[in-house]
């Protein structure tokens, strides 16, 4: 079974702090992806990797970073959390064109 | 920008009715996935669509690309209280770029 693990179910932060998300797969997939998700709005694409090293931004980078030093495992990076970056944070990987084998998400508040 | 547009963003059924949610796209898509996601968990994969008109089953869950590959549907035949949670159709648009609808939670009610 294809297994993708997230950091922390959930998250409390406050303004300011520096956030560190982070994402391991066990399948060798060559893609990684972070969404956020929020009511009404669905999955949106922060940024996603095709390689180690490699990164595209998604359509809501602002605010974000990411990293890939390794194959299995990507980061998310909030800078400098704000309380409009309280959402729940879904990691994803999967190969090219094929389906997405999400992780079970955090939910991150930001105070 | 593009867009992928999934409608009804709610359904309320009565456990044996059907249901059937819609997903439309500005742009040509070179596949379409369909995802559910249970109340508290993650969205996990149910089917990929890649030809033009191409129609899939799995057991009461039908799935359908339009012949112009702009629209998709899933259609659930008999809804079960299993069934409740959120759908969601994902496009691809070329590369690496997969577009995901807002979903439609369905609600049964037994």
């Amino acid at each position: 079974d294809v297994k993708v693990t997230q950091s922390s179910r959930y998250l409390v932060k406050r303004t300011g702090e520096k956030v560190f998300l982070e994402c391991v797969q066990d399948m060798d997939h060559e893609n990684m992806f972070w969404y956020r998700q929020d009511p009404g709005l669905g999955l949106r694409l922060i940024y996603f990797s095709y390689d180690v090293k490699m990164k595209e931004k998604g359509d809501i980078p602002e605010g974000y970073s990411v990293s890939r030093e390794k194959k299995e495992r990507f980061s998310l990076i909030l800078e400098s959390a704000s309380t409009n970056q309280t959402s729940m944070y879904l990691c994803a990987s999967g190969f090219p064109g094929g389906e997405k084998y999400f992780g079970p998400g955090t939910r991150l508040t930001v105070l | 920008g593009q867009q992928v547009m999934q409608i009804p963003q709610y359904q309320h059924v009565q456990e044996g009715e059907d249901f059937t949610t819609y997903c439309n796209s500005s742009t040509t898509l070179s596949n379409i996935q369909w995802y559910k996601q249970r109340p508290g968990g993650h969205p996990v994969f149910l089917i990929q669509l890649v030809k033009s008109g191409e129609v899939k089953k799995q057991k009461r869950l039908t799935f359908q690309f339009g012949e112009a590959k702009k629209n998709s549907s899933l259609h659930i035949t008999a809804t079960q209280t299993t069934d409740v949670g959120t759908y969601f159709c994902a496009g691809r648009t070329g590369g690496f770029k997969t577009i995901f609808g807002a979903g439609t939670r369905l609600f049964v009610k037994a």
